[in-house]
């Protein structure tokens, strides 16, 4: 069985600062991974997504992720955060057989401060 | 016109009330889902469906049935609704080659 653990449910971070979402993720079998963002009242947006190729991943509006099987991570980041950037974050895990279901974590809030 | 489409986008109902939330997708993708979301657990998968025909129950598909009318079409029923069914209900689709879902807006539903 496959699970995803993001540390932090909630991250705030001065406008300009670096953003940093953890997850961390268990799979007995090479995963795909992916980080949605759902703003407020909105459904999931695919930011990026990890299919076995590159281990850094780049996304929409600046964000990027790093494929780190040692540590068994994709973390999230962005070098610079923008207040459009507050909405809640979300990483998944997908198996790479036939069924490709998604597993979820419980989510990361991120607050941007002026 | 969004891709994916979710009705009605809110809904109160009373406990032991039948429920139908409809999921409707313009991008001609084979594979639909349902889930749950509660604040702090993120989603749960409910039901998901790979054509019209193939039907498989997710991680918490109790108190829910789904029906797959079309390849566009995919809706959910709560048939005796009760208040720990109170959630936002994502519809979300994919394409058999890859695996990444689409979503819709969700239905916020509450059950007095």
């Amino acid at each position: 069985a496959q699970s995803v653990t993001q540390l932090g449910s909630h991250v705030s971070v001065s406008e300009g600062a670096l953003v940093l979402l953890r997850c961390n993720y268990s799979s007995s079998v090479p995963p795909y991974l992916f980080w949605y963002v759902q703003y407020p009242n909105q459904g999931l947006q695919l930011l990026l997504k990890y299919t076995s190729a590159a281990t850094l991943v780049k996304g929409i509006n600046g964000f990027e992720a790093e494929f780190k099987k040692s540590e068994t991570s994709f973390h999230l980041t962005k070098p610079s955060a923008h207040m459009s950037d507050a909405a809640e974050y979300f990483c998944a895990v997908s198996d790479s057989g036939s069924a490709r279901q998604l597993t979820f974590g419980s989510g990361t809030q991120l607050t941007v401060l002026p | 016109d969004a891709d994916v489409t979710q009705t009605p986008r809110n809904r109160i109902t009373k406990t032991g009330k039948r429920i139908m939330l409809e999921c409707s997708q313009t991008k001609g993708h084979d594979r639909m889902y349902w889930y749950r979301q509660d604040p702090g657990l993120g989603l749960q998968l409910i039901y998901y469906s790979f054509d019209v025909k193939d039907i498989n129950k997710g991680e918490i598909s109790d108190g829910y049935s789904v029906s797959r009318q079309a390849q566009a079409k995919f809706s959910l029923s709560l048939e005796s609704a009760i208040p720990n069914q109170t959630a936002l209900y994502f519809c979300a689709t994919s394409e058999a080659a890859t695996d990444t879902q689409y979503f819709g807006p969700g239905t916020r539903l509450t059950v007095l």
